[in-house]
């Protein structure tokens, strides 16, 4: 079982849908929780930390499941400008971040 | 302020060749790690410095891949004897501190091996 895993996609949304989609992690001890947004060629940039209560940021909710050993990521009101790789990320032990494989959103008019 | 930097953008090489890549951390930043991504494929660490502690380098595929970082600032990852399924953008990254700071990424290096 791979340490991070991710529904490789792609999720086909409607501008102004809704979707969700998670990632799951081996590791119970696991500490840090993150999601970062890949483009299409370009490097990967943080989009938000995922706290332990869950957070939002504008049209972007996160969610830790400890118990299920998930993250999840909702994005409310998509753009066209959405459409991109989104890269689950987990700090286990250490410094080490562990990157799912990413899930692939496209927004479609 | 400048962000994160690698050289050469791309590179293409011929089987059994060596090659370095180099990566520019953000001044004062004392993590920096090395990735590679494969085409359609997550990100694969390679190895991690923190400092002046010995690296962690349990991502390193073979020793033919081998990294060091001079000074505590720029990196360069060698890869000996280049084979054709070491072709994959070479991404590096720095961060501030400890791994649960944001991770600022460079462009990458594009390797392809013929």
């Amino acid at each position: 079982r791979k340490e991070v895993e991710q529904d490789p996609g792609p999720f086909n949304v409607p501008e102004g849908a809704t979707v969700a989609f998670n990632c799951t992690y081996s590791n119970s001890a696991s500490q840090s929780f993150f999601w970062y947004r890949q483009d299409c060629r370009k490097e990967p940039k943080l989009l938000m930390s995922v706290y332990s209560s869950g957070n939002e940021d504008g049209r972007f909710t996160a969610q830790l499941n400890r118990a299920s050993q998930y993250i999840s990521l909702l994005i409310r009101d998509s753009k066209l400008s959405d459409s991109a790789t989104y890269l689950c990320v987990v700090n286990a032990a250490g410094n080490k971040l562990t990157f799912g494989g990413g899930t692939r959103v496209l927004v479609k008019p | 302020g400048a962000g994160v930097s690698q050289s050469p953008s791309n590179k293409v090489t011929e089987k059994g060749k060596d090659v370095e890549l180099r990566c520019d951390p953000i001044s004062g930043h004392t993590a920096l790690y090395w990735y590679r991504q494969s085409l359609g494929q997550g990100l694969e660490f390679l190895i991690y410095f923190q400092g002046n502690s010995a690296p962690d380098k349990s991502g390193l595929p073979s020793d033919r891949f081998s990294a060091e970082r001079t000074g505590g600032s720029v990196s360069t990852l060698t890869i000996q004897r280049t084979q054709q399924e070491d072709s994959a953008v070479y991404l590096c990254a720095s961060s501030p501190d400890r791994g649960d700071y944001e991770q600022y990424f460079g462009p990458g290096t594009r390797l392809t091996v013929t």
